[in-house]
């Protein structure tokens, strides 16, 4: 198996403009996780899906950001409209529910200008 | 208060020495997750556990559930082994896992 698959690897855009991450989980896992970590805060859970139903949203940090999952082989994190602030890097990790090891993405490196 | 609390946050070591992560953890917390995030910003899965000990080549992961504390040990260290390595916690009733600030190990040849 190819692991969790991110795209971009790396985005650079303009502050306002509308920013779209992808992930492609594990085949057959059926949790998904979106991570943010930063040099302040670290690694922190922003929302996570259970069976393509999202479970909880609390970390999410404002309407700017909406996360979806269409299906169990993908998954889209938007940031809509972008901030400075918003640069980090975003980890999308998914975990067969009954093994409850996470296997991580490369991660996508977000700049907002 | 930080579900899960790490020591220490840096850690220096000469090539060959054994070396000592420390993670403690809330009640309710059930399973902990080592993870280990290459230079590069990669991370990778070391282990997760509930009970017991854990051994995968030079490195081992204990955890004692009544003193709600987890190590990870290095044994041998080399210089390859630098990295952040961070510990988290999932609770019994959820999905999602609690991370530590994670542990900057560097190895000196």
């Amino acid at each position: 198996d190819a692991g969790v698959i991110q795209s971009p690897r790396h985005e650079v855009t303009e502050m306002g403009q509308e920013v779209t991450l992808r992930c492609k989980p594990i085949s057959g896992h059926n949790s998904l996780f979106w991570y943010r970590q930063t040099m302040m805060r670290g690694l922190e859970l922003l929302i996570y899906f259970n069976n393509n139903v999202p479970i909880d949203d609390s970390g999410m940090p404002e309407d700017r950001f909406s996360a979806k999952m269409p299906n169990a082989s993908f998954s889209t994190l938007k940031i809509q409209p972008s901030e400075p602030r918003d640069s980090a890097v975003y980890f999308c990790a998914s975990s067969l529910e009954t093994i409850t090891e996470a296997f991580f993405g490369q991660g996508t490196r977000l700049t907002v200008v | 208060k930080n579900e899960v609390e790490q020591s220490p946050q840096n850690l220096t070591a000469q090539e060959g020495e054994f070396i000592t992560i420390n993670c403690s953890y809330s009640v309710g917390i059930s399973a902990l997750h080592w993870l280990q995030q290459h230079p590069g910003g990669g991370i990778v899965s070391l282990f997760m556990l509930s009970s017991g000990k854990k051994k995968h080549g030079r490195l081992i992961a204990t955890i004692n559930i009544q003193e709600k504390h987890s190590s990870l040990h290095i044994t041998a260290s080399h210089p390859r082994d630098s990295a952040v390595y961070i510990c988290a916690g999932r609770y019994s009733t959820g999905n999602q896992f609690y991370f530590g600030t994670g542990t900057s190990l560097t190895v000196i040849p």
